[in-house]
């Protein structure tokens, strides 16, 4: 029930794409739910987050849509770069936060 | 405050032996989370602490590991009898009463040889 699931496990795009990565969770007392972007020998770092009482979040190019009744959540990268190259983590919160499987995305010019 | 610190960075040490791990969160956070990162794999949440209490415990902490926050401030993370299993990331982070923004550190890369 703590889980959270990720797909896809890895995701090739061509520069100027849209990425789409998706997660899952079965806990419904989950009250935030952020996204992680992760370089290799970095720390996670905070991406965007949604909450859920709202179904879309948009910042910049990024946008979380979140579908409470089925729970399940997503994240759209636009005009995708070379340089958003990198593990992206779906997570949920409550206490803690638990983590997806990642998604490596690697973006082609 | 940059953020948070974690030290050492690198870490290889043989079976058997001890290490420790120290974590210095963002100044005015409050919660401290230890998580363990393998390869492929996401963050597992490992404990955390609210100030100097230390108010869950995952199962995956075995008795060997141990983590203390006296203060309130740092924390440190020990692990006794290093298996070659305990090779991965060990990442803190921390975040303030409000529990939503978690700032992570570097990490501390263990591996036992």
């Amino acid at each position: 029930q703590q889980q959270v699931k990720q797909s896809p496990q890895s995701l090739i795009v061509q520069k100027g794409g849209i990425s789409i990565i998706n997660c899952a969770y079965e806990n419904t007392a989950f009250d935030y739910f952020p996204w992680y972007q992760q370089f290799p020998g970095k720390g996670p770092a905070l991406l965007i987050a949604i909450r859920p009482d709202v179904s879309e979040k948009k910042e910049g190019r990024f946008t979380i849509s979140f579908n409470k009744s089925a729970k399940q959540f997503s994240l759209h990268i636009m005009d995708s770069q070379p340089g958003d190259s990198a593990t992206y983590f779906c997570a949920a919160l409550v206490d803690k936060l638990i983590f997806g499987t990642g998604t490596r995305l690697q973006v082609f010019p | 405050d940059t953020g948070v610190s974690q030290n050492p960075r690198h870490k290889i040490t043989k079976r058997g032996q001890n290490v420790t791990f120290r974590c210095d969160p963002i100044s005015e956070h409050n919660r401290l989370y230890w998580y363990r990162q393998t390869l492929g794999q996401g963050p597992e949440f490992l404990t955390y602490f609210q100030n100097e209490a230390q108010l869950e415990k995952s199962r995956l902490l075995s008795d060997r590991f141990s983590a203390e926050r006296p203060k309130g401030s740092f924390s440190t993370l020990e692990i006794q009898r290093t298996e070659q299993g305990d090779s991965a990331m060990y990442l803190c982070a921390s975040t303030d009463n409000s529990n939503t923004e978690a700032f992570f550190g570097q990490g501390t890369r263990l591996t036992v040889v």
